[in-house]
This record gives C-alpha cells, sequence and structure tokens, in this order.
C-alpha cells in the first residue's frame, strides 16, 4: 500500500524565515507526485507536479524538489500569506492519488 | 467552466436521509475523483472516473455510497441512510488525463444531525 509522510505536522515561521518541508513515500511505481497548498474552508490548490528523482520545480517563493524516497518543499523568505496546510500526493500505477497529512504553516509578520 | 464546481456548498441532512452532492468538470477534462475529508484529517480517496472506462469504486467506504459519471461531464456522489460518521467535506477534482494535475473544487461541507 502507498504511503505518504508529511514532516514537521506544523511550522511556525517568523517572516523572512526560510525553512524545508518534507514528504517522504513508499509507493510502487511512482507515475508523479504532487503539491497543494490548502487554506482553512477551501479546497486543494494545485502548486506543483513532479515526475523523476532530480526534478525541481519553482513558483516565487516556493521550490519543490524531489528524489527517490522523498520530495522536499522550500519556502525562501516566506511572507505572511504564504501561510496555510501543504499537502503532498503520490500517484502510483493504479492513478489514485494518495494523500499525507500535511504540514500546516504559520508565517508571523 | 473557469474551475471544478461543486454543489451544494453546505449540507445538514437528518441521519437515515439520502444525499446527493454534485460535481461540474473543468471542460475537457476525462478523469474525476471524489474524496473525502474529514475534520483535522488527510484526504481520503473515494472513487475515480476516466472517460468512459469503468471507474475505480475502490475507496467507497460502504455500499450506501455511490457516485456516477455520464460521459466527461456532471458527477454525482450519493449517500444513503447517512449516518453521523459521514460528516466531512466532500471534495472533487478533475484532471485532463489521469497522470496530470487535478484541480479541486471548493467541496461540499455535509453535516448529518
Amino acid at each position: 500500500e502507498d504511503q505518504v509522510t508529511q514532516s514537521p505536522e506544523a511550522l511556525r515561521l517568523q517572516e523572512g524565515e526560510s525553512s524545508s518541508l518534507n514528504c517522504s513515500y513508499t509507493v510502487s511505481g511512482l507515475r508523479g507526485l504532487f503539491w497543494y497548498r490548502q487554506d482553512p474552508g477551501k479546497g486543494p490548490e494545485f502548486l506543483f507536479t513532479l515526475y523523476s528523482a532530480g526534478e525541481e520545480k519553482e513558483k516565487e517563493r516556493l521550490k519543490a524538489t524531489l528524489t527517490k524516497k522523498e520530495s522536499f518543499l522550500h519556502i525562501t523568505a516566506p511572507k505572511p500569506e504564504d501561510s496555510a496546510t501543504y499537502l503532498c500526493a503520490v500517484q502510483a500505477g493504479d492513478y489514485k492519488l494518495s494523500f499525507g497529512a500535511g504540514t500546516t504553516v504559520t508565517v508571523r509578520a | 467552466g473557469a474551475g471544478v464546481s461543486q454543489s451544494p456548498s453546505n449540507k445538514v441532512t437528518e441521519k437515515g436521509k439520502d444525499v446527493e452532492l454534485r460535481c461540474d468538470p473543468i471542460s475537457g477534462h476525462t478523469a474525476l475523483y471524489w474524496y473525502r475529508q474529514r475534520l483535522g484529517q488527510g484526504l481520503e480517496f473515494l472513487i475515480y472516473f476516466q472517460g468512459n472506462s469503468a471507474p475505480d469504486k475502490s475507496g467507497l467506504p460502504s455500499d450506501r455510497f455511490s457516485a456516477e459519471r455520464t460521459g466527461e461531464s456532471v458527477s454525482t456522489l450519493t449517500i444513503q441512510r447517512t449516518q453521523q460518521e459521514d460528516s466531512a467535506v466532500y471534495l472533487c477534482a478533475s484532471s485532463f488525463q489521469l497522470n496530470t494535475e487535478a484541480f479541486f473544487g471548493q467541496g461540499t461541507r455535509l453535516t448529518v444531525v
């Protein structure tokens, strides 16, 4: 069974304090790894797709990287508006998306 | 439409009643997913549809849950004889193909009283 573990569960940052979120996975035949952002009361918002080890994607202050066992979401110089829960999901041979429990990031001004 | 649309946004129902939740996917998207998110928990896979292929129903928690989709259009998730443990946000997502990024709707918050 596919397993996705995200750490830490919660992260409190000062504005401008860079940090990284981890997503480790166990999956048979990875098709893709997806990062989403979820704000309270809303559906997940798509951020990145990574398909193979060594791949990197960037968007504003966010950068996602992928190895054979884990993915990192780096937040550079975060702002309060980056506060959200960040979700990682993997897609394997059966095409189902298996989600981690998420990391809740709070950025203080 | 511009995004995935779900209705209703909120639904309060009495225990034992049936409910129907609707999802309008992004036009042209062949794949459609349903997920459940209980309060404070992660997303739980329920079912996905891909074009006219047989759906993957492996995540449906009981036979009280069913879903339909006609072609590449609207999908409905039906919960019969609702129970309090069915209270959750039900999220729908669609993607151009199964192996591309999925875009989520805002969800339907179901409360069973």
